[in-house]
């Protein structure tokens, strides 16, 4: 079973509309990271957010926002007033006490912002 | 400064060719991370070192071989490979290894294996 599922695996969207990117976990700890990368065409992963499983409050960042909610197990991602440059793939990652060392990528969803 | 630098950016190599992939890091991180990743899937993670030691292989074949010469470096040096091979080789580092810790990225280097 994935422990990180993104369900959407492409998206397109006129540039200025506002767009979510959904995001479904699992798992059984209590204490546990979420993270959501921005990967463009260039290649280089950026992180954008982490969230720690006590935390709930949303977070905003510009034209990102972030949407954590434990009770639907989910970590959903909204770009508001979308720009070309945020075409990209997006990753949304999960932490937990099973391998300190890794983190579980889900498959990703990509985004293509029309001009 | 979160900076992960790598080079070369590009390689293409004959399956009978030695080359090696480099990584540096300035941010005083004490682990480190080569991943693969393919063509439309996310990065899957080959090697952790922590303070300099290789912590984890996630079953990677010896055609790879790592190698921390110091706390700011990650080689991974190539002997041999399959054009199956061919994928983005990423280096990442972070604070520690321990759960929660962020892992800042490297821009990549695209391997080609002709």
């Amino acid at each position: 079973a994935q422990k990180v599922t993104q369900a959407q695996t492409e998206i397109s969207v006129v540039e200025k509309e506002d767009v979510t990117l959904d995001c479904v976990y699992e798992t059984r700890d209590t204490t546990y990271y979420l993270f959501w990368y921005k990967q463009p065409p260039s290649g280089e992963l950026v992180f954008l957010i982490r969230r720690n499983s006590f935390d709930e409050q949303n977070e905003i960042s510009g034209r990102y926002s972030w949407n954590f909610q434990k009770s639907t197990s989910s970590f959903n991602f909204t770009i508001t007033a979308s720009q070309v440059v945020d075409s990209a793939v997006y990753f949304c990652a999960l932490s937990e006490a099973l391998r300190d060392d890794k983190i579980i990528f889900g498959k990703g969803t990509r985004l293509h912002i029309l001009p | 400064d979160t900076e992960v630098t790598q080079t070369p950016k590009h390689l293409v190599m004959g399956m009978t060719n030695k080359k090696s992939l480099k990584c540096e890091q300035h941010m005083g991180h004490r682990a480190m991370y080569w991943y693969k990743q393919k063509a439309k899937k996310p990065p899957e993670l080959m090697f952790v070192y922590s303070y300099e030691k290789l912590s984890i292989n996630e079953s990677v074949p010896s055609r790879f071989s790592p190698e921390c010469p110091n706390s700011s470096l990650l080689n991974l040096h190539l002997h041999a490979l399959q054009p199956e091979d061919s994928a983005l080789y990423l280096c990442a580092s972070s604070q520690v290894v321990a759960r929660g810790e962020t892992q800042y990225f490297g821009p990549g280097t695209r391997l080609l294996v002709l």
